[in-house]
């Protein structure tokens, strides 16, 4: 069964950073690419980024461009998301989704329940 | 404003079909085949309907099927059922750095 489990979300302050966490399994990790996909409160899905199986294609949205980074842990089964100079737009539900392709193509076929960051002084 | 276009609500009334409609440009949904569509309930995380424009996932009923025309790409639901009620998401790979873009939702609500 496959399962994607987030951690590292909570309440930070505008301007700090927090590091996400996506724990793999079920599944050949290394054989898909992966992806982050944030939901701002009552707001519709809004893709962050996304890596694929070998690191080697890495997309963000414009609005995390130069702030986010995303990266895998093939060897440990993980995804991360550093977060910089977060804003109280970032504010939201964090998922981890897993792709159907090793490069990045947008079909989500798992999710994870999410961790919620809250940005607020 | 979402990068995808797709209607704010549509409504049907049990037993009947609906088309939720995801219009995007040559960059995205006209360009490529990794056009996908995403149900959400309330509190959940989204489900994978239909990949690809018009492949359906293991275990996801027939009744939901998709289709592409141009820059246009659709999902239709026919047999609606109670539990179909909830938001509807597309997606698509995009040509720009950006790579994947999504529509804003529609919350199908079954009468």
């Amino acid at each position: 069964e496959v399962q994607l489990v987030e951690s590292g979300g909570g309440l930070v302050q505008p301007g700090r950073s927090l590091r996400l966490s996506c724990a793999a399994s079920g599944f050949t990790f290394d054989d898909y690419a992966m992806h982050w996909v944030r939901q701002a409160p009552g707001k519709g899905l809004e893709w962050v980024s996304g890596i694929s199986w070998n690191s080697g294609s890495i997309g963000y949205a414009d609005s995390v461009k130069g702030r986010f980074t995303i990266s895998r842990d093939n060897a440990k089964n993980s995804l991360y998301l550093q977060m910089n100079s977060l804003r109280a737009e970032d504010t939201a539900l964090y998922y981890c989704a897993k792709d159907t392709y090793d490069i990045l193509t947008g079909n989500f076929d798992y999710w994870g329940q999410g961790t919620l960051v809250t940005v607020s002084s | 404003q979402s990068a995808l276009t797709q209607p704010a609500s549509v409504s049907g009334s049990p037993g009947q079909s609906i088309t939720i409609s995801c219009t995007g440009t040559s960059s995205d949904v006209g360009g490529y085949n990794y056009v996908s569509w995403y149900q959400q309930h309330p509190g959940k995380a989204p489900k994978l309907m239909i990949y690809e424009v018009s492949n359906r996932p293991s275990g996801v009923p027939d009744r939901f099927s998709g289709s592409k025309s141009g820059n246009t790409a659709s999902l239709t639901i026919s047999g609606l059922q109670a539990e179909d009620e909830a938001d509807y998401y597309c997606s698509s790979y995009t040509s720009s750095s950006t790579r994947v873009v999504f529509g804003g939702g529609t919350k199908l609500t079954v009468l």
